[in-house]
Parts: structure tokens; sequence; C-alpha cells
């Protein structure tokens, strides 16, 4: 079992959508929870970071932690063609200097 | 300034060459790391410099040879690469344990683009 699991996708939703990417992991001990974006033939670019469980929202992205599940959430409301991208969790545990990485969610939205 | 800057974007090398891929920050991190990307796949990291000394190996062949001059710059040199060697390196660099108001994160370059024929 891999310590992170995400469905790769691809994903494909119509402009305007709300779209909902997902993983969950096994190991515990990870407190810092990730969101990088990364468009194709670039570099990954954080999105957005949450530290233990919560809700943390920027504009019409929202990052979801449920630890007692395992579970984070990343929910991107009014989808616009330019959230065209592959969506990679990430995660670590405090004094880590390794991030474990989801597979990546491969995301297109249509005009 | 928050940018990672890599060099050469693209680089296109034969089995028996020797090349070198460069990595620069000047943001003030002390932790510094290369990572392999291959198609369709998540980063995977290959090497950890904090504070300009090696502090990760994930067990990357010798062909594979990582320096870190001072806490700016990070190169990878390469020697004797395989085919299977092709991928996007990326570099990225981050504040350090003990500097970090985001444990964890990690700031990419945009990667050079290796080929090996």
């Amino acid at each position: 079992q891999k310590e992170v699991e995400q469905d790769p996708g691809p994903l494909s939703v119509p402009e305007g959508a709300i779209v909902s990417l997902n993983c969950t992991y096994s190991n515990s001990a990870f407190q810092y929870f990730m969101w990088y974006r990364q468009y194709s033939r670039k570099g990954p670019e954080l999105l957005m970071y949450t530290y233990s469980s919560g809700n943390k929202e920027d504009g019409r992205f929202t990052a979801q932690v449920d630890k007692s599940s395992k579970y984070i959430s990343l929910f991107i409301r009014d989808s616009q063609p330019s959230d065209s991208a592959t969506y990679l969790c990430a995660m670590s545990s405090v004094g880590a200097q390794k991030l474990v990485f989801g597979q990546g969610t491969r995301l297109t939205i249509n005009p | 300034d928050t940018e990672v800057t890599q060099t050469p974007k693209h680089l296109v090398m034969g089995m028996t060459n020797k090349k070198s891929l460069k990595c620069e920050q000047h943001m003030g991190h002390r932790a510094m790391y290369w990572y392999k990307q291959k198609a369709k796949k998540p980063p995977e990291l290959m090497f950890v410099y904090s504070y300009e000394k090696l502090s990760i190996n994930e067990s990357v062949p010798s062909r594979f040879s990582p320096e870190c001059p001072n806490s700016s710059l990070l190169n990878l040199h390469l020697h004797a690469l395989q085919p299977e060697d092709s991928a996007l390196y990326l570099c990225a660099s981050s504040p350090g344990l003990a500097g970090a108001n985001k444990p964890g994160e990690l700031f990419f370059g945009e990667g050079s683009r290796l080929t090996v024929l």
C-alpha cells in the first residue's frame, strides 16, 4: 500500500463546475498537507497549505484535512480553463526533510 | 524574489557525454533538492542538501553526482547516463527546518528536460 493514494484521473469537467480532488494517506505522523499545481512542462507550485486538521480557503480554492479519516480534499469553485493542470497532493511529518507526493490528478476544464 | 532558476531548460546528451545541470536561488534558503520526474508521474526525490551538506541520497546511481558549492547554488553532474534517465529534473529549495513558516513547503524551478540518446 502506498503512503499516499491519489486518483490519477484524467478528470474532465465543464467550465464553471465545482471540482473535488482527494487524497488518502496511511501515515498518522503527517502534519503538513499541501496541494501543488503543475502546468504542462513547468515545475510544481504551491497552491494550498494546511497544518493539521481543518479547512483553509483562498479565493476559489478550499483545502480540507480530516486527520481522523486520513483524507484530504481540494475544492475548486467556478472552475476556469486556466485551472487545467495536474494537481499533486503532498504531505510531511514534523522534522521531515521529505515530502510524500500523491500520483497527481490531471484536470481539464472545458470551455 | 521567489525564484528558483534552472539551466539549461533542455539538454540532449549521448550516453558517453558529461554534462551538468545548474540551479540557483537567492531567497536565503538553506535546503536544496533534486527531483526526477517522468511523464505522468509525481516528482521523485533524488538528493537533499541541508546547510550545504548532503543529508539525503535516495540510493541514486553514481552516474548522478550532486554538488552544492554554496548556499545559493546546486549542481547535478551527469556522466554515462542511460536512455531511461531521460526525464524532467527539478530543483527545489526551502528555508530549512529552522526557518520555515510553512514546514515542508518547497519552491520548485521550472526544470531541465533531459533526453539521453
